[in-house]
């Protein structure tokens, strides 16, 4: 079954600082991976996506991802954080390939602090 | 701006009414999706159109709900007699059939008192 795992429910980093939001997956198959960003109240908007190629994905708003395959995992970066980065991060994997309806992790909490 | 509208945005209502979400997709997307999302945890899948033809639902979608897209554009979302654990944001989604990429709209809050 395919699944997601996000083990972080927050994360705090300062203004200008790196920061890593983690994602692991378990996928029969070629795996395609996105990433998503809630803001509060709103629907979800797309980041970036895995489906194949190089490994490193890059996004929306200066956002990338880095695909592991040994360590099964997809996770979040950016070089330096805003304030405006505050939101909550899905990642997401399509249910039978890459037609699917998504399943998402349980999300994490991104806090940026000035 | 993913072009997915919703409406209405905020619905508050009494145990036992029905409620009716309706969803506008982007005018090329064919697929659309219906998702439920509660507080903390991510969305959850309820179902889905191709076209006018609803091609899958998960066991959540009990009989109380039901969905349809009879033109194959705009989609709409009924529960009937809600309860309080209907609570959540119903979020819909489209895409293309070709691309894999679903865009969602704002989400219809449903509170239910």
């Amino acid at each position: 079954a395919q699944s997601v795992a996000q083990p972080e429910d927050q994360v705090n980093v300062a203004e200008g600082n790196p920061l890593t939001v983690k994602c692991t997956y378990s996928v029969s198959g070629n795996p395609y991976l996105f990433w998503y960003v809630q803001y509060p109240n709103r629907g979800l908007q797309f980041l970036l996506k895995y489906i194949t190629g190089d490994n490193l994905v890059k996004g929306s708003y200066g956002f990338e991802a880095e695909f592991n395959k040994s360590q099964t995992s997809f996770h979040l970066k950016k070089p330096s954080a805003l304030v405006s980065d505050s939101a909550l991060y899905f990642c997401a994997v399509p249910y039978g390939g890459s037609q699917g309806n998504l399943i998402f992790g349980k999300g994490t909490k991104l806090s940026v602090k000035p | 701006d993913t072009g997915v509208s919703q409406n209405p945005r905020h619905k508050i209502t009494k145990r036992g009414q029905n409620v009716t979400f309706r969803c506008d997709p982007i005018s090329e997307h064919n697929r659309l999706y219906w998702y439920r999302q509660t507080l903390g945890q991510g969305p959850e899948f309820l179902t889905y159109f191709q076209n006018e033809a609803q091609l899958e639902k998960s066991r959540l979608l009990s009989d109380r709900f039901s969905a349809e897209r009879p033109k194959g554009s705009f989609s709409t979302l009924e529960i009937q007699r809600t309860e309080q654990g209907d609570s959540a944001m119903y979020l819909c989604a489209s895409r293309t059939q070709v691309t894999d990429t679903q865009y969602f709209g704002p989400g219809t809050r449903l509170t239910v008192l």
